[in-house]
């Protein structure tokens, strides 16, 4: 595709649902980040795959929190017994690099409202 | 943790005049990129600007990197009222295994018509 998808674009679950969230990468980037924003805040970092390598999750803020990227190119983010705390705006990022080495490409984020 | 932390929050000025942001981070890195973000979703790429670098341009932006101060600056030249967005760097760990690029809180700016 032309640019990072995300989806859905917004999520509204009740507590203790489990929820999954969609990220397509650019066709050919091996990095992909999932970072969390909450309202007016700085972005806080999940997890990072790279290519073959073992992912990154020491950002993760808990257990109920897992990702993976299959076949190297979609990735989901899932979150299990939700919390209202877990409200927030989850990010996706794609790069043809390691992490820092050039432009990270987002998505338009999930929303996700746990009420 | 987050590597970089941007100065001020917040910056409020007229259009026409130019706006400067700082970015201070905590331990070596390889790069360090400058964000813009309009209305709190996707992030979209401004600059990039290697540690061998000093200071880069592009179009209205300038970007100065100072490895000694471990310090950053984007200069938005000429603010235009779509500038209006919040600007974040971020940084790559050099170093050991765990590269992954950290996100400031970001500097709100606000460009009055």
């Amino acid at each position: 595709g032309a640019g990072v998808s995300q989806s859905p674009s917004n999520k509204v679950t009740e507590k203790g649902k489990d929820v999954e969230l969609r990220c397509d990468p650019i066709s050919g980037h091996t990095a992909l980040y999932w970072y969390r924003q909450s309202l007016g805040q700085g972005l806080e970092f999940l997890i990072y795959f790279q290519g073959n390598s073992a992912p990154d999750k020491s950002g993760l803020p808990s257990d109920r929190f897992s990702a993976e990227r299959t076949g190297g190119s979609v990735s989901t983010l899932t979150i299990q017994r939700t919390q209202q705390e877990d409200s927030a705006v989850y990010l996706c990022a794609s790069s043809f690099q390691s992490a820092g080495w050039a432009e990270a490409f987002f998505g338009q984020g999930t929303r996700l409202t746990v009420v | 943790s987050q590597q970089g932390e941007e100065d001020p929050q917040a910056l409020s000025i007229q259009e026409g005049e130019n706006a400067t942001m700082n970015c201070s981070y905590k331990t070596s890195i390889n790069n360090l990129q400058w964000y813009r973000q309009n209305s709190g979703r996707g992030l979209v790429h401004l600059i990039l600007i290697r540690s061998n670098e000093r200071e880069k341009h592009s179009g209205r932006l300038r970007v100065t990197l100072d490895t000694s101060k471990k310090s950053s600056s984007l200069l938005i030249t000429a603010s235009r009222a779509a500038d209006t967005a919040s600007y974040f760097c971020a940084t790559d760990l050099s170093g050991g295994s765990n590269y992954k690029l950290t996100f400031g809180k970001g500097t709100l700016l606000t460009v009055n018509p």
